[in-house]
Order: structure tokens, then C-alpha cells, then sequence
């Protein structure tokens, strides 16, 4: 089974420290996304990554950057957290190919920022 | 850009029973994919069923059917005989072939009671 794991399930900061979320997946997956879900909303695309050291800007990439060294590891970085980002952030992996796209996800991890 | 409708308000749905979960999605392009994912308090977002645009039959996975109706542009959620696990959030998804992102409706809410 494909796993994807998050660093933390709840996590609370205060306005303007630096968030490091962290996620890993164990299946050599080529691709791995960070979505935020906020009620209403649904989910929204924050960054993704389809290499080690590749990313791309997803729709709502602004106060995020991330990084990506290892295949299995993808991290998004709050460089100064500020209350709107505030949400659950899901982290998601899938293989490369041309059709199937089936994205696994973590936990999530539900961020406060006081 | 895809996009995704999910419109139904929150849903009771009676044990054993069968629910129909609506999804409309309007793209112009033909090659894309079709998800629906299961999110139940917990957080994590599931995977339960795929419909590609060229596949010739409805997609089913054990108790999960889509029902898809390409010129109305529609992917519908079936679930049969419910079961009080089934409480969750529904998400329909869409992906053009190739392009790894993932499009998200604002999901659907089910309680399933006893």
C-alpha cells in the first residue's frame, strides 16, 4: 500500500515564525502536490513537484515556498506565518504517466497560526 | 482551466440504503480523468474510484460506481447498500491527461443513520 506521511497532525505558531511542513512517501512516487483545505473552498493546489529539485506554482502559491532534495521527500515552507494561512494542508504523491494520475494523500496536518 | 460542480446540500442517507452523489465538470479538452475521493473526520482524503474519458464502461470498485455520462459532461458517485462508515465528505476531482493536477469540487456531505 502507498503511504504518505505528514510530520505533524496539529501543529500552532504564532504570526511571523517560519513553518517547515514535512511529508513522506514510500512508494518512489515522482510526483508530489501540497494542497490547503479551507471550508468552502475545498482544496487548492499550493505547490507541486514532478522531480527531485523541480517544483512548479500551483494556484494559490503566494507566503509559500517549498523544497524538495529527496525523491520521497517534499517540504512546505511558511517563510513568515501570518492567521489567513490558518488550515489543513494536505500533502499528496503519484506516480509519472500519462493517464492515470491517482494521487494517494497523507493525514493531513491542521495549522494554527495565533 | 477544468472545473468541477458539486452543488447538493449536506445528505442523510438510511443504513442499507443506496446514495447518488452529483458531479458535473466542464472541460474542453478530451483526454482527462475522473476521481472521487472519500475524506471522513479523520482528514485523510481516500481514493476510491477512476473513470478515464475513453473508457467504455462505468467504473465500479466493490460498493462505489460511477456513473458517467460523457455528453452531459457528469461523473455521479453511486454508493450501494450504506453503511455507517460511509459518513463523510465526498470530493469529485478531474485531471487533464498529463498535466498531474488535480481539479476539486467543494465536496459533498453524507451521514448515513442507523
Amino acid at each position: 500500500d502507498v503511504k504518505v506521511t505528514q510530520s505533524s497532525r496539529y501543529l500552532v505558531k504564532r504570526t511571523g515564525e517560519k513553518v517547515f511542513l514535512e511529508c513522506v512517501q514510500d512508494m518512489d512516487h515522482e510526483n508530489m502536490f501540497w494542497y490547503r483545505q479551507d471550508p468552502g473552498l475545498g482544496l487548492r493546489l499550493i505547490y507541486f513537484s514532478y522531480d527531485v529539485k523541480m517544483k512548479e506554482k500551483g494556484d494559490i502559491p503566494e507566503g509559500y515556498s517549498v523544497s524538495r532534495e529527496k525523491k520521497e521527500r517534499f517540504s512546505l515552507i511558511l517563510e513568515s506565518a501570518s492567521t489567513n494561512q490558518t488550515s489543513m494542508y494536505l500533502c499528496a504523491s503519484s506516480p509519472a504517466g500519462p493517464n492515470t494520475d491517482t494521487q494517494y494523500f497523507g493525514p493531513g496536518t491542521r495549522l494554527t497560526v495565533l | 482551466a477544468q472545473k468541477i460542480t458539486q452543488t447538493q446540500p449536506g445528505m442523510f442517507v438510511q443504513e442499507k440504503e443506496a446514495v447518488t452523489l452529483d458531479c458535473t465538470y466542464d472541460t474542453s479538452d478530451p483526454s482527462y480523468g475522473l476521481f472521487w475521493y472519500k475524506q471522513p473526520s479523520s482528514g485523510e482524503m481516500i481514493f476510491l474510484i477512476y473513470q478515464g474519458s475513453y473508457d467504455q464502461q462505468n467504473a465500479t470498485e466493490g460498493r462505489y460506481s460511477l456513473n458517467f455520462q460523457k455528453a452531459r459532461k457528469s461523473a455521479n458517485l453511486v454508493i450501494s447498500a450504506s453503511q455507517l462508515g460511509d459518513s463523510a465528505m465526498y470530493f469529485c476531482a478531474m485531471t487533464l491527461y498529463g498535466n498531474n493536477r488535480l481539479a476539486f469540487g467543494k465536496g459533498n456531505q453524507v451521514v448515513v443513520i442507523p
